[in-house]
């Protein structure tokens, strides 16, 4: 079936303007991650969902940050007020579950450039 | 939380066995080491996974000594299209923090 799916795949944006990142999980998976990664960086784990249950918010970088996951299928990531510091590669990851072996796969990932 | 440390970057000709060594000292009994690729432009891919001793696939071995304490992934003969960051990843049951860490840029020369 379809991979995990990502929109949109670049995004330019003015300082101070919020903007939202979404994520198509493939079907079935319980569990979905969202990641961060800067220019020729390591990725930066925000915060992940397993089902419809409340997400463990720690991973993100500041309360400018939220996320949410609707029906337990697709995720949207909101950045307001974005900075450039935001800048980076905005990756999803699915899987079946978070028992920490399973396979993760990511989308292609949201190019964001904030201006 | 079991962080990672890995070599920043290698180079290999083509043809060549490479050996990434992931050091992860505070491994929990109920993790799994996990390796991934990631291309340019593209989201990391798994590659292998194992829990102890040695698991070999397709593409790649993964060696873990009795300790658990460090990983090696073991890529054949590579080829140019091997170049790539490869991570190494250790999850914990339920985990909610996952720490890829920055990684190992190979570079596989002509």
């Amino acid at each position: 079936g379809a991979g995990v799916s990502q929109s949109p795949s670049n995004k330019v944006t003015e300082k101070g303007k919020d903007v939202e990142l979404r994520c198509d999980p493939i079907s079935g998976h319980t569990a979905l991650y969202w990641y961060r990664q800067s220019l020729g960086q390591g990725l930066e784990f925000l915060i992940y969902f397993q089902g419809n249950s409340a997400p463990d918010k720690s991973g993100l970088p500041s309360d400018r940050f939220s996320a949410e996951r609707t029906g337990g299928s697709v995720s949207t990531l909101t950045i307001q007020r974005t900075q450039q510091e935001d800048s980076a590669v905005y990756l999803c990851a699915s899987s079946w579950g978070t028992s920490g072996r399973e396979t993760q796969y990511f989308g292609p990932g949201t190019r964001l450039l904030v201006l | 939380l079991a962080k990672t440390t890995q070599p920043i970057s290698m180079d290999s000709y083509e043809g060549q066995e490479v050996n990434i060594t992931c050091s992860h000292n505070n491994i929990a009994t109920n993790d799994y080491i996990t390796w991934y690729q990631q291309f340019p432009s593209q989201g990391p891919r798994f590659i292998i996974q194992g829990y102890k001793t040695k698991v070999t696939n397709e593409v790649a071995s993964l060696f873990i000594p009795a300790d658990r304490k460090s990983s090696t992934l073991s890529l054949p003969r590579v080829s140019l299209s091997d170049t790539a960051v490869y991570y190494c990843l250790v999850a914990q049951t339920g985990a909610n923090n996952l720490f890829f860490g920055t990684g190992t840029r190979l570079t596989v020369i002509p």
